[in-house]
């Protein structure tokens, strides 16, 4: 089975901070993706990665930054955390996004809550 | 503007029951729609995945529906548990080799004893 791993649950920091939050696949797969998840809202995507040190903007990506320098690896960085960042954060990966449609497949982290004070 | 939209937001049930949820889209072009469960807490699990040429897609008690021509979906649950408690995401793709995939807001299925 796949497995994303994103490394906290539940995150609180404080207005200003810089904050990591980091996710893992074990499966190889080319794409990584960073989504936030609101109330009310669908999943928005911030960033995509679709290689090591590849990256595109999502809907998103104001007041965020991504890193990718190993394959299994991707970490989203908020360079000063606000309140309006508050939300839940999910990290997902897919193999392709070529060729058959099972190889694009997005397989979830559990996500990570964060708290801005 | 792309959109995908979901109904109804929230919907009770007793376990054993069926129920069908509705998804509706104005996305084009349009490559395939997926249906995402998500239970409380954690990140989405796929249930079906169709192109537009598949019109039903089943994965256990799970059968999803699609009519590209109205573009509508629908997901239907038989024989409800009580661990179909969860969110249901439905997910459009514009073209496919895209990232950029709509989500929907998804409703929230709370099966009662």
């Amino acid at each position: 089975d796949v497995k994303v791993t994103q490394s906290s649950r539940y995150l609180v920091k404080r207005t200003g901070e810089k904050v990591f939050l980091e996710c893992v696949q074990d499966m190889d797969h080319e794409n990584m993706f960073w989504y936030r998840q609101d109330p009310g809202l669908g999943l928005r995507l911030i960033y995509f990665s679709y290689d090591v040190k590849m990256k595109e903007k999502g809907d998103i990506p104001e007041g965020y930054s991504v890193s990718r320098e190993k394959k299994e690896r991707f970490s989203l960085i908020l360079e000063s955390a606000s309140t309006n960042q508050t939300s839940m954060y999910l990290c997902a990966s897919s193999l392709s996004s070529l060729g058959s449609i099972a190889k694009n497949i997005q397989y979830f982290g559990a996500g990570t809550r964060l708290s801005v004070l | 503007k792309n959109q995908v939209e979901q109904s109804p937001q929230s919907l009770i049930i007793l376990e054993g029951k069926n129920c069908t949820l509705q998804c509706n889209y104005t996305v084009s072009p349009f490559s395939n729609l997926r249906w995402y469960k998500q239970d409380t807490g954690r990140g989405p699990v796929s249930l079906t995945i169709m192109t537009f040429s598949e019109n039903t897609k089943s994965n256990g008690r799970y059968t999803a529906t699609l009519d590209a021509d109205t573009k509508q979906s629908s997901l239907h649950i038989t024989a409800s548990q009580l661990s179909d408690s969860a969110s249901y995401i439905c997910v459009v793709s514009p073209s496919s080799g895209t990232y950029k995939y709509i989500f929907g807001t998804g409703t929230r299925l709370k099966v009662l004893a």
